[in-house]
This record gives structure tokens, C-alpha cells and sequence, in this order.
């Protein structure tokens, strides 16, 4: 199976910063078929990116994902203070389905 | 709006078996391409999510190996459900259980709220 890992795992900003989150594989990801979701303390995950880098429905701009191969990247371009979740990215390229540990995006 | 909501004892015993049922609304469980699956979130793990199993309304499956000799799910059209057993469970198996739409290719476009399931004597 595909295991993937992100870094960091505690990511300490202010609102207006830019935030890079990191998710690694072990090896390449089928068509990049990697997806971030956000996850808000008491809530279950949402999709924010699919196929690395197509924004879900109503997610906003100024969050982006990008890459490919075993190196992938969501970025919030500037922090909004409903931003501070934890990011967790997942695979879908082979089965079966990963994710990563996840990244606390933190004030 | 699709929604999805699991239902089912949050106790189980050690070497018993799990049993949760996610109704789906809003929405059809067939005629679709979609999977409707199981994931799970353990205090264990810290943030991590583990994929468990998905079905597809047709019954063709998908699983994760780590768990595919325990688990069992299935899809009932006639009441808009899918469901989870996860046989000879231990304190490991104590997680938040999500039931989740799952597009044909597994990325998760829907989530349930989550189910907490304790596995205690």
C-alpha cells in the first residue's frame, strides 16, 4: 500500500500568512489522485482538493494544491482564522485508500 | 442535499462484533457509480484516518487487507442503507466511525458525522 506522509505536523501562523503543507508518498500516485480534506475540531472532514489540484465545490481560492508523482502541496494563499484545522491528505490512485497523518494548522 | 447518518451500539465487547448502519438521504444509493464506504478515525492514531471498506450498490467491494478477514459490508437498496460488521473486535478497533460517498475513482466527496465506538467489557 501507498504510505503517505506529511509534514509538518504542527504548522504555527497568524491570519494573512501563507500556509504550505507538505504530503509525501512512498511511491507514485496513480493519475495524482491525491485529495486534502479539512477537518474542524467535533466535525468530520470535508473535501477542500481533488486530483491534486481541483478545488471542490464552494472551497475558495485561496486555497491551492499542486504536484504529482510522489511530492504533493496544499497551500491557503492567505490564512483566514477559520483556517486553523487539521489537513489530511489521502490517496486514491491504487487501492487500498491512504492517508497521510495529518497537518494541525494552528494560531 | 445528500446526507448521511450512521447509527448503531457505541459498546462493544472485546471478540465481539461491530455492527454500524449509515441511512443515506436526500439522495439514491443505486443507479449511481459511486461508492458508499467506511472510515475510521482512533484516539490511537492520533489525526489518522484508515480507510476500511467500500460497496458499491451493485455489490462489488473494496477493502482495506489489514482488516479484510473481519469485515463484512453491504448495501440494502429497498431502505437506502449500507453497513459495516467488523468481527473479533479489540480495544484497537475503539474509534469515530465514518460513513462516507466515495466517487468511482475513492476520492470522498460526503461524510456522516461519525459514530464513537468503544470496544470495552
Amino acid at each position: 500500500e501507498i504510505v503517505l506522509t506529511q509534514s509538518p505536523g504542527t504548522l504555527s501562523l497568524s491570519p494573512g500568512e501563507r500556509a504550505s503543507l507538505s504530503c509525501r508518498a512512498s511511491q507514485s500516485v496513480g493519475a495524482n489522485y491525491v485529495g486534502w480534506y479539512q477537518q474542524k475540531p467535533g466535525q468530520a472532514p470535508r473535501l477542500l482538493i481533488y486530483g491534486a489540484s481541483s478545488r471542490a465545490a464552494g472551497i475558495p481560492e485561496r486555497f491551492s494544491g499542486g504536484g504529482s508523482g510522489t511530492e504533493f502541496t496544499l497551500t491557503i494563499s492567505r490564512l483566514e482564522p477559520e483556517d486553523f484545522a487539521v489537513y489530511h491528505c489521502q490517496q486514491y490512485g491504487s487501492t487500498p485508500l491512504t492517508f497521510g497523518g495529518g497537518t494541525r494548522v494552528e494560531i | 442535499q445528500l446526507q448521511l447518518q450512521e447509527s448503531g451500539p457505541g459498546l462493544v465487547k472485546p471478540s465481539g462484533t461491530l455492527s454500524l448502519t449509515c441511512t443515506v438521504s436526500g439522495g439514491s444509493i443505486s443507479g449511481t457509480t459511486s461508492y458508499w464506504g467506511w472510515i475510521r478515525q482512533s484516539p490511537g492514531t492520533g489525526l489518522g484516518l484508515q480507510y476500511i471498506a467500500s460497496v458499491h450498490y451493485s455489490g462489488r467491494f473494496y477493502d482495506n487487507p489489514s482488516l479484510r478477514s473481519r469485515v463484512t459490508v453491504s448495501v440494502d437498496t429497498s431502505k437506502s442503507q449500507f453497513s459495516l460488521k467488523l468481527t473479533s473486535v479489540t480495544a484497537a478497533d475503539t474509534a469515530l466511525y465514518y460513513c462516507v460517498l466515495l466517487s468511482r475513482e475513492g476520492r470522498v466527496d460526503q461524510w456522516g458525522p461519525g459514530a464513537r465506538v468503544a470496544v470495552s467489557s
